[in-house]
């Protein structure tokens, strides 16, 4: 199977500023059609998870502006440009490149 | 709009069964691969199951081969997980989702507990 690793685990912002999340998997999410099959979620508090950016960077649809994704190959990452107190929860990468598709272990997310 | 309504959770004994069903709407149903994905109470989301469109191909996390059984009814849009020989560790919060997951239902809560 994949293994997804994250980084932080846990992160602490100031509302306004900008944060970061780390993915990276054990083998190339790049498939022989040209897409790179990793995504980002927002898990909220109490809620079930949201899409946020497929295929490495492609914002899903009402996802607001200031979430971005980018990356290649192995090592992907999530920004956030300001962060708002809505956007607190936990956000898991995750490959569907090969099956069983699998999760990174969750970056929480909360507001200093 | 897309939904995706999951039931048949509930509290079972280990060595017990259950069957979960998911309905879905607003969307193809059989154009897309199905998977059940499930969160352990605090914990992080596993990919339980996947089933191809005319459901001739199935995958399985390892810790659930030979116990759960995915199944689908293109007819009637709606997705089935079979789980046998329940565990403790089975307890989760179980989600039926289109793949790639763009979607997600409310999910529907299985407690293994004698």
């Amino acid at each position: 199977d994949i293994v997804m690793t994250q980084n932080p685990l846990s992160l602490s912002v100031t509302p306004g500023q900008p944060a970061s999340i780390s993915c990276k998997s054990s083998q190339s999410l790049l498939h022989s059609d040209g897409k790179t099959y990793l995504y980002w979620y927002l898990q909220k508090p109490g809620q079930s998870p949201q899409l946020l950016i497929y295929e490495v960077s492609d914002r899903f649809s009402g996802v607001p502006d200031r979430f971005s994704g980018s990356g290649s190959g192995t090592d992907f990452t999530l920004k956030i440009s300001r962060v708002e107190a809505e956007d607190v929860g936990v956000y898991y990468c995750m490959q569907s490149i090969q099956f069983p598709f699998t999760f990174g272990p969750g970056t929480k997310v909360d507001i200093k | 709009e897309v939904q995706l309504v999951e039931s048949g959770g509930g509290l079972v004994q280990p060595g017990g069964s259950l069957r979960l069903s998911c309905a879905a709407s607003g969307f193809t149903f059989n154009n897309y691969w199905m998977s059940w994905v499930r969160q352990a109470p605090g914990k992080g989301l596993e990919c339980v199951a996947t089933i191809k469109q005319d459901g001739n191909e199935k995958y399985y996390m390892d810790s659930v081969k030979g116990r759960f059984t995915i199944s689908r009814d293109n007819a009637k849009d709606s997705l089935f997980l079979q789980m046998n020989s329940l565990r403790a560790e089975d307890t989760a919060v179980y989600y039926c989702v289109p793949v790639p997951p763009g979607h997600w239902g409310q999910g529907t809560m299985v407690t293994v507990s004698s």
